[in-house]
């Protein structure tokens, strides 16, 4: 299994930019959540899908960031325009439903600069 | 809500030294409880967990206690190595329904030869 995967790894853009972040789940996982982690801040869960649909958005942080699930293997999260405050590590998940243990599986990130 | 709260950082210790790092959790009915560890550089991976009372999760030498009575899952490894330098993630996820998982604030381990 190649785990979640995360593009890119490495994204540096002048503030005002447009920038999305894509993720591909574990195949056969119903359950994809978008994380944001900074040092001041920590782990912040940004939004969560179950079967392709959005049922917690309340961690986005406002109307500049935006995001999608079109099949049950892309996500993408957008931000436009980005900003400074913008800069974090962006962490996608997937899991698959469980009666009891609902572990989630982490992509590797993608480190974004907003200068 | 729910909450998880987990001893502050950093923690350096000499190799082969036993470690413990003390997590509580604030829940309603019987929540799963993890710990995730993040090496530098790479996402979150889980090392272990528990789904109910009393259950003890292991892996890798790390073990964890469910603790309904008191609350809480508290890491433990009786010999760490360099190896083991990352950021530990105590986190629950409640019993049915919605998936999200609450995560605590992280604990980084530096593990020195």
């Amino acid at each position: 299994d190649a785990g979640v995967i995360q593009s890119p790894r490495h994204e540096v853009t002048e503030m005002g930019q447009e920038v999305t972040l894509r993720c591909k789940p574990i195949s056969g996982h119903n359950s994809l959540f978008w994380y944001r982690q900074t040092m001041m801040r920590g782990l912040e869960l940004l939004i969560y899908f179950n079967n392709n649909v959005p049922i917690d958005d309340s961690g986005m942080p406002e109307d500049r960031f935006s995001a999608k699930m079109p099949n049950a293997s892309f996500s993408t999260l957008k931000i436009q325009p980005s900003e400074p405050r913008d800069s974090a590590v962006y962490f996608c998940a997937s899991s698959s439903s469980g009666r009891y243990s609902y572990e989630q599986y982490f992509g590797p990130g993608t480190r974004l600069t907003v200068t | 809500g729910n909450s998880v709260t987990q001893m502050e950082g950093p923690v350096t210790l000499s190799e082969e030294a036993f470690l413990t790092i003390n997590c509580t959790y604030t829940a309603t009915g019987y929540p799963s409880l993890f710990w995730y560890v993040q090496y530098p550089g790479e996402g979150l991976q889980l090392l272990l967990k528990a789904t109910k009372a009393d259950d003890k999760g292991s892996n890798k030498g790390f073990e964890a206690t469910y603790r309904k009575e008191t609350t809480s899952f508290h890491l433990e490894k009786g010999s760490v190595q360099v190896s083991d330098s990352a950021v530990y993630f105590c986190a629950l996820s409640p019993s049915g329904g919605y998936q999200k998982v609450t995560f605590g604030t992280g604990t980084k381990l530096q593990v020195i030869p």
